[in-house]
């Protein structure tokens, strides 16, 4: 299995620019989220999903968006790119409810995005 | 307002040494605690898990404390090596049933040879 995977791994963008993140996962999970980590902020979630078709608003939702039309994939859409996206962003996993228990989350290895 | 909050200050030990960080929380009822451990430029990677109904878990050098009534989870790393020298994050379910964790924002160790 490759896990989570994420793409690109980095990324440059200009103030305006929209661009999608793209997640997948092969370990057939219910829950998909994403995160973002700034120095000193920690890691915050901007958007999650319980399954197919279903998706919901983390703590800083704002300027993104997510759809999640398939159990593997979960693409992080950025609108329109201000300098305050420039973070680190993590997608993550995990089996949920469905998996027997709670579980812990399995991450990606991030997208490194600046926006100049 | 919620708070989870782990020691901003990087903790110094030396090797062989137990390690011992600490995860204290306000509002909130969770029901379970997670630790994470995440090397520079990786993503977190998931080490144990503990329930709300339980005081303690163990994993081979790895030992979890949960104290609902302190609300406060303790991590313990014994016999110590410079290979656990990382950050490790406390995370908490947030409430209202969709079990996606939220995260403090982690303590560094260091551990000396």
């Amino acid at each position: 299995n490759a896990g989570v995977t994420q793409t690109p791994k980095f990324q440059v963008l200009k103030t305006g620019q929209s661009m999608t993140l793209q997640c997948a996962q092969d370990m057939n999970h219910e829950y998909m989220s994403w995160y973002r980590q700034d120095p000193g902020m920690g890691l915050r979630l901007i958007h999650y999903s319980v399954g197919a078709g279903i998706t919901d608003q983390g703590e800083v939702p704002n300027g993104y968006n997510v759809s999640r039309s398939t159990t593997e994939d979960f693409p992080l859409r950025l609108l329109s790119a201000a300098p305050s996206q420039t973070s680190v962003y993590f997608c993550a996993s995990s089996p949920g409810l469905a998996g027997g228990g709670i579980l812990g989350q399995y991450f990606g290895p991030g997208t490194r995005l600046t926006v100049t | 307002s919620q708070k989870i909050e782990q020691n901003s200050e990087a903790l110094n030990i030396q090797e062989g040494k137990t390690a011992t960080l600490t995860c204290n929380y306000t509002n909130y009822s969770p029901a379970y605690l997670q630790w994470y451990r995440q090397d520079p430029g990786r993503g977190p990677v998931f080490l144990l898990l503990i329930r709300e109904n339980e005081k303690e878990k163990r994993k081979e050098r790895l030992k979890v404390t949960f104290d609902t009534t302190l609300k406060q989870s303790l991590f313990h790393i014994t016999a110590s090596q410079p290979a656990d020298s990382a950050t490790y994050l406390c995370a908490l379910d947030a409430s209202g049933g969709s079990y996606i964790p939220t995260f403090g924002r982690g303590t560094s160790l260091i551990v000396h040879p």
